[in-house]
């Protein structure tokens, strides 16, 4: 069965940091991009951070950049999301969410390089949600 | 960074309805959108990507349509299940940024 199951979440004081997980069964990691997303309460939908393959390509939202990182560890089909120098706006559900993405060469006429294409199928598999709260 | 807007922000409907939600984008992002449907207590649900093309398993109902900086998700004949939050998101950059929904009620 294909899931994604998230935990490390709960209360903490304003400046305190927090690590979430996301373990991942049924498939394998490796093959997706991974992606961060939280809801405040009564909010919408907030993409925070996402990470490719293999981990050498990361992005943040401005909102979190310098104090949130994200990581994968493909041979233990984990994700995490470590969260520093909290602040009551962080207050959140955080979700996990895999993302296909695939690449395809395409040759071009020399002396051109090899055109790469990328292919994007949106993020099909979400976690269930992990409470964050930010509180003194 | 690219900007979404959505319109309406909420719109009650009735069973057998044809509802339309528009997303539009603050540049070209070409086809690069994906929509999902968001219940209360859940996580969302991706119902669309590339604008057009449905996962498996999502019902014919759906589609989408639109290209570069306007983009819809028509439901065709509304059920009761359907009731819920649909949101945009791009896809081929960071930050990928979703739209601020838009709620479908009663």
């Amino acid at each position: 069965q294909v899931q994604l199951e998230v935990s490390g979440g709960g209360l903490v004081k304003p400046g305190g940091s927090l690590r979430l997980s996301c373990a991942a069964s049924g498939f394998g990691l490796g093959d997706y991009y991974m992606n961060w997303i939280r809801q405040a309460p009564g909010e919408g939908l907030e993409w925070i951070s996402g990470i490719n393959w293999n981990g050498d390509t990361t992005g943040y939202v401005d909102s979190v950049k310098g104090r949130f990182t994200i990581s994968r560890d493909n041979a233990k089909n984990s994700l995490y999301l470590q969260m520093n120098s909290l602040r009551v706006e962080d207050t959140a559900i955080y979700f996990c969410a895999r993302e296909e993405v695939r690449i395809e060469t395409m040759p071009q006429k020399r002396p051109l390089p090899p055109k790469t294409i990328y292919y994007y199928y949106g993020m099909d598999v979400w976690g269930q949600g992990t409470t964050v709260t930010v509180s003194s | 960074d690219i900007q979404l807007t959505q319109s309406p922000s909420f719109m009650s409907a009735s069973v057998g309805d044809i509802v339309t939600i528009t997303c539009r984008a603050s540049q070209d992002i070409t086809s690069y959108l994906a929509w999902y449907q968001q219940k209360p207590g859940k996580a969302p649900k991706l119902l669309i990507y590339n604008a057009v093309t449905l996962p498996s398993g999502v019902p014919p109902r759906f589609s989408g349509s639109g290209s570069a900086t306007e983009f819809t998700l028509t439901i065709t004949s509304l059920q009761p299940e359907d009731f819920a939050t649909y949101f945009c998101q791009h896809l081929n950059n960071y930050p990928r940024i979703f739209g601020p929904g838009t709620k479908v009620d009663i």
